[in-house]
């Protein structure tokens, strides 16, 4: 079964450093997304990616963070300046038509920043 | 800001009996919704979902149940397994909204 691939499965950067989280989206995917789980905390919706651009975005999703897909199959969320309140996992997910139902979500990547 | 509330942390139930996670939100725009199982070190994975046109869907041994003038919305699992035993968040979403408001989860754990 088609998988949403994301590395690293763990990142521990230090505060004020940038950091990428990489997305593997499944192939004919067209509908991208990061969310995020703060530990204890619900999962958060971040940002939505669709024909290159983003079609919508949360509160958290603020200046510090940026997402691209810099080629035809990897889609990355970048935070430029890590703060100690960024440490989460953050989930990668993909869908083909867009509809809700429809969603395929990676195993996320635990970035803890110190 | 708790739109999407499963004021049950966590529920055990013995295999074979039926498991029921509640959830309740506030926004009453919301229009669909969904349930996610996680299991750890993996992602949320999609369950079954119900529009706000309907009160019920069933998909197996999963129905989901929704009570719009309540508020409220749960997922029926008869007969539980233990295969069973996870996470599971209620989502909600706004109609023409991509993007999903999540519960804070229900740990279930199915005993044999």
């Amino acid at each position: 079964e088609p998988e949403v691939t994301q590395t690293p499965s763990h990142q521990v950067t230090q505060m004020g450093q940038e950091v990428i989280l990489r997305c593997v989206p499944i192939s004919n995917h067209l509908y991208f997304y990061w969310y995020r789980q703060i530990l204890g905390q619900k999962v958060e919706f971040l940002v939505s990616f669709y024909n290159n651009e983003i079609s919508e975005k949360s509160e958290i999703f603020d200046d510090q963070f940026s997402v691209e897909r810099p080629d035809g199959s990897n889609f990355t969320l970048k935070i430029r300046s890590t703060k100690l309140e960024d440490s989460a996992m953050y989930f990668c997910a993909s869908s083909g038509t867009g509809q809700k139902n429809s969603y395929t979500f990676g195993s996320g990547t635990r970035l803890t920043v110190v | 800001d708790q739109q999407v509330k499963q004021n049950s942390p966590s529920l055990s139930v013995q295999e074979g009996r039926i498991s029921i996670l509640n959830c309740d939100y506030t926004n009453s725009m919301f229009d669909y919704f969904l349930w996610y199982k996680k299991y750890p070190a993996e992602g949320p994975t999609f369950l079954i979902s119900i529009s706000s046109i309907k009160d019920k869907n069933e998909d197996g041994r999963f129905t989901v149940f929704l009570n719009k003038s309540a508020k409220h919305l749960s997922l029926h699992i008869v007969p539980s397994q233990p295969g069973d035993s996870a996470v599971y968040f209620c989502a909600a979403s706004l109609w023409g909204g991509q993007n999903f408001v999540f519960g804070p989860g229900t740990r279930l754990s199915v005993l044999p």
